[in-house]
């Protein structure tokens, strides 16, 4: 069964740096992309970013370039979202969400989901 | 970036109702490309549809996707209590990824 377990919920102040993580079962880790989503309180879906763990080949969305950094450890299966100096406009859910792929090729859909890790940044 | 508007926003419909949901993108994009998904208050999002067209593993085929281009309508034939629900689109293109800001499918 594929799974995808994230790291649990985060209390932060401003200014301070956070790791969270999201660890996949049941596939092969490194042959699929995982991207992360944000999403705010009370409003939609955002992409932020995608990672294959194979390589590290990493593409962000503009919105986030330079506010974020995803990473992959493929020893251990789990990829990462992590920021340097939170702002309380970070508050939000973020899910991180595997890419399909299939014999054929992959439609860019994201298949299977994390539960959410909620970070919550308040002084 | 190709942005996508869903309308309406808010879809107030019975059980048992039809109800149909519109995605619409800045550009065009590929069908092979265009998928929707399902969210319920607290849980994560679920795949629908992808391709623009077929259905996710495990997905009623009271959900049905259509559409090409610019236009793309996501379909739920009769709706169930469990269908209450907000419904994105998503595309890519470009390595990049975009939602739509989301329609609220509400019991009337």
């Amino acid at each position: 069964e594929v799974q995808l377990v994230q790291s649990g919920a985060e209390v932060k102040k401003p200014g301070e740096s956070l790791k969270i993580s999201c660890k996949g079962s049941g596939y092969s880790f490194t042959s699929y992309w995982i991207g992360w989503v944000r999403q705010m309180p009370g409003k939609g879906l955002e992409w932020m970013g995608i990672i294959y763990p194979g390589d590290s080949d990493t593409r962000y969305s503009p919105s986030f370039q330079g506010q974020v950094t995803i990473s992959a450890d493929k020893s251990i299966s789990t990829a990462y979202l992590q920021w340097s100096s939170l702002k309380a406009s970070d508050t939000a859910m973020y899910y991180c969400a595997r890419q399909d792929d299939y014999v054929w090729g992959s439609y860019r859909a994201f298949d299977y989901w994390g539960q959410g890790t909620l970070v919550t940044v308040s002084s | 970036e190709i942005v996508l508007t869903q309308s309406p926003g808010t879809l107030s419909l019975s059980p048992g109702e039809r109800a149909t949901l519109s995605c619409r993108a800045s550009q065009s994009v590929s069908s092979s490309y265009l998928a929707w998904y399902q969210q319920k208050p607290g849980q994560a999002p679920r795949l629908l549809i992808y391709g623009a067209s077929s259905r996710a593993t495990g997905i009623p085929d009271r959900f049905s996707g259509s559409g090409s281009g610019t236009d793309f309508t996501l379909t739920i034939s009769r709706l169930e209590p469990e269908d209450f629900a907000v419904y994105y689109c998503q595309q890519y293109g470009s390595s990049s990824w975009t939602f739509g800001q989301g329609t609220k499918v509400e019991i009337k």
